[in-house]
């Protein structure tokens, strides 16, 4: 079936510093995967995606490559900024069968940057 | 602007009595869905709909009702049947051709 695991919170990081989120997923067929961001009190926003293995998706100095041998599917960036201050969500998009176009996202990963 | 819209922001109901949650979105999108939010559970899904007079059970449909009579609307019932409805409730859409959702801004609710 089709799975995600993310790295639990929450993370606290200096503002600067360098961030990684991991996330790796199990899935049937070629799934797209993508990294949600949700602001407090607020839906959640697409970050970024990737459709197939070896593509990176950016988006605001946020990255992460499609990594089809590892399965994962890691968010970083080089210099976090307090407004980068929320919950993270990686998800992968269904893509056969019944599953197709439902996403299944993982748990969140809460960030807190500090001045 | 396009978007989806979620009514109300808040809402209270006392126990026994079932809600409507709103939903509308004018993005033309086909597909809809439901989800809640608990802290530290990240998303589950309630129900979707992929298509106008279709829609499938999600992995925690139990005490949950939908509707999707039009393409721009899916509203979502509470009832009285769900054992802990006090949730924060998203909803989104999406188009075939690219997978992505669209969220709203979400209904918190609290059932006291």
């Amino acid at each position: 079936g089709n799975s995600v695991t993310q790295m639990e919170g929450p993370v606290t990081l200096s503002e600067e510093a360098f961030l990684t989120i991991n996330c790796t997923y199990t899935a049937t067929g070629y799934p797209s995967l993508f990294w949600y961001v949700q602001y407090p009190g607020e839906g959640l926003q697409l970050l970024l995606k990737a459709t197939k293995a070896d593509d990176k998706g950016s988006n605001k100095g946020f990255e992460a490559t499609y990594r089809k041998e590892t399965t994962s599917f890691h968010l970083e960036k080089g210099s976090v900024q307090v407004s980068d201050s929320a919950v993270y969500f990686c998800a992968l998009k269904g893509s056969r069968g019944s599953t197709l176009g439902r996403l299944y996202f993982g748990r969140g990963t809460q960030l807190t940057v500090w001045p | 602007d396009g978007g989806i819209t979620q009514s109300p922001k808040y809402l209270f109901r006392k126990e026994g009595q079932n809600v409507t949650l709103s939903c509308e979105q004018n993005l033309n999108h086909d597909a809809m869905y439901w989800y809640r939010q608990d802290p530290g559970q990240g998303l589950r899904l309630i129900y979707y709909s992929q298509i106008v007079n279709d829609f499938q059970k999600g992995d925690i449909a139990e005490g949950y009702s939908v509707s999707r009579e039009k393409k721009e609307s899916f509203p979502l019932t509470v009832t009285s049947a769900q054992k802990n409805p006090t949730a924060f409730y998203l909803c989104a859409s999406s188009t075939p051709r690219t997978g992505e959702q669209y969220f709203g801004p979400g209904t918190r609710l609290t059932v006291t």
